[in-house]
């Protein structure tokens, strides 16, 4: 039972540099999203998507880039890796039947940029 | 502005002693509350999820109190095993419309438990 699987698990960027965090679900979920957790905060939304085909920003999205042509994969882009991208990265899915589906959580990719 | 506030940031305790954790919410319209268990280095995992009506609910030795009124919620753990060393966060979701689950996160508590 996998769940939510991020690859890679660690990563070291220098400034410039673009890469992307990969994340698949096999729980056939519509609703896929990325967070950040920065120490001393609470998780925040960097993107969103409710199905394949579908992607919006949530509340931190600059610097960022994902897309969504299938159901279980929702990989999520650095354009131009900077300092302050520095983080853990969690990938989260859901159902879509209604507001109170627990989020199934990914054990994150924790990206360091020089 | 939505918050989520908890406290105390850090707790040590004994095992086998029990724990209160708080959660204070400022978050309107409010949909749901949820607490996840996150062990160092993985991601959070759902413990208990309570909507407006509900005022407890349990998940083994861990219960969750809200109270709508005052906006505020508590983590009771009872019993407290080695394996609880965690940190909580208290999740508050706003009553969505369309798309965007609008989820506010606090910054969680660390719970260390001593033998």
């Amino acid at each position: 039972n996998a769940g939510v699987t991020q690859t890679p698990k660690f990563q070291v960027l220098k400034t410039g540099q673009s890469m992307t965090l990969q994340c698949a679900q096999d729980m056939n979920h519509e609703y896929m999203s990325w967070y950040r957790q920065d120490p001393g905060m609470g998780l925040r939304l960097i993107h969103y998507s409710v199905g394949a085909g579908i992607t919006d920003q949530g509340e931190v999205p600059n610097g960022y880039n994902v897309s969504r042509s299938t159901t279980e994969d929702f990989p999520l882009r650095l354009l131009s890796a900077a300092p302050s991208q520095t983080s853990v990265y969690f990938c989260a899915s859901s159902s879509m039947g209604g507001d109170n589906q627990p989020q199934h959580f990914g054990d994150g990719t924790r990206l360091s940029i020089l | 502005k939505n918050q989520v506030e908890q406290s105390p940031q850090s707790l040590i305790i004994l095992e086998g002693k029990n724990c209160t954790l708080q959660c204070n919410y400022t978050v309107s319209p409010f949909s749901n509350l949820r607490w996840y268990k996150q062990d160092t280095g993985r991601g959070p995992v759902s413990l208990t999820i309570m909507t407006f009506s509900e005022n407890t609910k349990s998940n083994g030795r861990y219960t969750a109190t809200l109270d709508a009124d005052t906006k505020q919620s508590s983590l009771h753990i009872t019993a407290s095993q080695l394996s609880d060393s965690a940190s909580y966060i208290c999740v508050v979701s706003l009553l969505r419309v369309t798309g965007r689950r609008a989820l506010t996160f606090g910054s969680g508590t660390r719970l260390q438990v001593q033998p």
